[in-house]
């Protein structure tokens, strides 16, 4: 049973454009929400994390959502560029407890 | 962000045979590693969840006594695939928290195991 669905399954975003991709859960007690990216062959990458008490969190060209109520969040990447084309997974956890993965989005982005 | 070291990043091996994936938290202590396991273009699967100095804890339909898992120390876990078959062959990667419940898990670089 995934506990955390992740949307597009793959997206093609022009350089300079805004690569959005989206999650959702359904378990409340979940109150970690982080984002990694994936490169072919390496480790996943920390990229941005928040917490339910936050509904905003940037860092760089990188942005969280959050919506509670709604159980979603969505990673949005400005001015997406070639390099960022990547596998990018969402996650969610409980307190203290393994991460549940999204199934990953394939983003490429096209010169 | 905290440094895990996994190796070896690639191994092959004969089917029969086992092989020991080492785990390590270079800048932090880590009380709790997990194991992952991901196919090609899939999401990384829960193999199993230690604790320093307890046993693993393995998720449903895996087997304990084929992923031997050791946390002996705070920086250190060991992955073993004991008598490797084909079909174990797949992308294995830890992962590892510190102390405070929910802070970041930071990810080694993975190991390839191929088995022929």
């Amino acid at each position: 049973q995934q506990q955390v669905k992740q949307s597009p399954q793959s997206l093609i975003v022009q350089k300079g454009g805004i690569s959005i991709i989206n999650c959702a859960y359904e378990n409340t007690a979940f109150d970690y929400f982080p984002w990694y990216q994936q490169f072919p062959g390496k480790g996943p990458a920390l990229l941005i994390a928040i917490r339910p008490d936050v509904s905003e969190k940037k860092e760089g060209r990188f942005t969280i959502s959050f919506n509670k109520s709604a159980k979603q969040f969505s990673l949005h990447i400005m001015d997406s560029q070639p390099g960022d084309s990547a596998t990018y997974f969402c996650a969610a956890s409980y307190p203290g407890y393994a991460l549940n993965f999204g199934k990953g989005t394939s983003l490429l982005v096209t010169p | 962000g905290a440094v895990v070291s996994q190796h070896p990043s690639w191994v092959i091996c004969k089917s029969g045979t086992s092989v020991k994936i080492e785990c390590r938290s270079l800048d932090f202590q880590a009380t709790t590693m997990f194991w992952y396991r991901q196919f090609p273009k899939q999401s990384l699967m829960l193999m199993a969840t230690s604790n320093e100095g307890s046993k693993a804890t393995y998720e449903q339909g895996v087997e304990k006594d084929k992923f031997l898992i050791n946390h002996a120390s705070l920086t250190l876990s060991t992955l073993t695939v004991t008598s490797a078959h084909p079909e174990d062959s797949s992308f294995y990667i830890c992962s590892a928290r510190g102390g405070q419940a929910n802070t970041e898990a930071f990810f080694g670089q993975g190991t390839r195991l191929t088995v022929v």
